[in-house]
């Protein structure tokens, strides 16, 4: 599925880096999402953007900061991480309604922190 | 309890069928969900049930729900190889809240 697109695939960074990941959905969707799938752990919510709004997960550290200049944009900024950030970062979008609405997300950035 | 629970492995014999069970959470959940992921890709959206419904078919696919236990099951007929990956089931609790995932069922396929 292409309706959601992210960039790079691959990403492998220092500690002292600043890299940006980024999503693109082709949906028309109005809620975008970043999850964090680590080996052996469900999926972590991050950060939601719906109706312009934002949300966050308070347990994610600051050295993530999240961007979503438009409905069709997301951006995931990145500074100063850990060995323990990395994992596969996935976006995924939806639109927002009373019923059914399920995610659809992108093929994830694969992030190596060294 | 307040985690969606999966076994985390299942190994199955190609031809032969697949049961993945959960449990999820909250008996007021209006949407469940049943999503694949394959080596090196995103969670691709299976199949859905809604909560009034006791069981859904599509092709090769069973879903059912049980509310009473909070149980939901995806049952695969004539497993192929190309069924392994990693099943998730995910919940939409009261509120419209963002989907709550469990830790996902890796399903292995024997030729």
């Amino acid at each position: 599925e292409t309706g959601v697109t992210q960039t790079p695939r691959h990403l492998v960074m220092g500690m002292t880096n600043k890299k940006s990941l980024k999503c693109e959905q082709h949906l028309g969707h109005n809620a975008m999402y970043w999850y964090k799938q680590s080996a052996k752990k469900p999926l972590e919510l991050m950060f939601v953007y719906s109706l312009e709004e934002r949300v966050e997960n308070n347990s994610v550290p600051s050295r993530f900061s999240p961007e979503c200049p438009n409905s069709s944009h997301l951006f995931l900024h990145l500074h100063t991480l850990q060995p323990e950030d990395s994992a596969l970062y996935l976006c995924a979008s939806s639109q927002v309604r009373e019923g059914n609405s399920p995610l659809h997300f992108g093929n994830g950035t694969r992030l190596t922190v060294t | 309890g307040e985690d969606v629970e999966q076994s985390l492995f299942l190994s199955v014999r190609e031809g032969d069928s697949s049961v993945i069970n959960c449990t999820y959470t909250d008996s007021s959940s209006t949407y469940l969900y049943w999503y694949k992921q394959e080596p090196g890709a995103g969670l691709q959206l299976l199949t859905y049930i809604f909560s009034n419904m006791d069981m859904k078919q599509d092709q090769r696919l069973t879903v059912l729900l049980n509310k009473k236990d909070k149980h939901l099951s995806l049952r695969i007929a004539d497993t192929q190889t190309g069924d392994s990956a990693i099943y998730f089931c995910a919940e939409v609790k009261a509120g419209n809240t963002p989907l709550v995932f469990g830790k996902g069922t890796r399903l292995s396929v024997i030729a």
